[in-house]
């Protein structure tokens, strides 16, 4: 089945805790990106990737990193999570000159304390 | 002016009746428009998309763009229950490697 996974689901951690949410797809996309979710804000890019070893910020990168050193795998990295990261994460895929059509993953949520 | 307006709802409407949503936007260089379905706790998923300006239909949806009001629409026909998500308006330019900006979302109920 062709999808887009994330881990955890569901996080909560404290302040300057670093931690990382995978993200991983089997459809060989050579886009993917990370978004958050926020109530009244919407759906706002991280960073965003066009291929293995070439990453770009998004709108909100601030704080967070990724790395593209596979293919099917877009790691996204908090290392020294705020409050204001709390937040509903999401990863998506698409072949590149597709990124109108993106495959979102199920999310991550996450609280920091 | 932001880039993409879509009113945040919610909206209540019966089943069976026919659903508009709608988004505005300001940047002329779109070129592609989509909508996405997000239901509670699930990722957005692509519902439909539309190069330029025109009418595109798939089963009980239509999406319609007026490039020249800079204008989205979505109809439902016959709403049912399961069409209670929040959708997405979603939009880029003739690059379809650019940068997608997405509207906030509009939560619809179908009530049964």
């Amino acid at each position: 089945e062709a999808q887009v996974t994330q881990n955890p689901r569901y996080l909560i951690t404290v302040t300057g805790k670093k931690l990382t949410v995978t993200c991983s797809q089997n459809m060989n996309h050579e886009y993917m990106s990370w978004y958050r979710q926020d109530p009244g804000l919407g759906l706002r890019q991280i960073y965003y990737s066009m291929n293995v070893e070439v990453t770009d910020k998004g709108d909100v990168p601030e704080g967070y990193k990724v790395s593209r050193k596979e293919k099917r795998n877009f790691p996204l990295i908090l290392e020294s999570p705020s409050p204001n990261q709390t937040s509903l994460y999401f990863c998506a895929s698409s072949l590149v000159g597709q990124t109108d059509e993106q495959y979102f993953g199920p999310g991550t949520r996450l609280t920091v304390t | 002016q932001k880039e993409v307006e879509q009113d945040p709802g919610p909206l209540s409407v019966p089943e069976g009746a026919i659903v508009s949503l709608n988004c505005t936007y300001s940047n002329s260089a779109f070129q592609y428009f989509m909508w996405y379905r997000q239901y509670s706790r699930k990722g957005p998923e692509l519902l439909m998309y539309t190069y330029s300006s025109g009418n595109k239909e798939d089963g009980r949806f239509t999406a319609q763009v007026d490039k020249s009001s800079k204008y989205i629409s979505l109809f439902i026909r016959d709403s049912q229950p399961s069409d209670s998500a929040t959708y997405l308006c979603a939009m880029t330019n003739m690059n379809r490697d650019d940068k997608i900006i997405f509207g906030k979302g509009t939560r619809l109920h179908i009530l049964p």
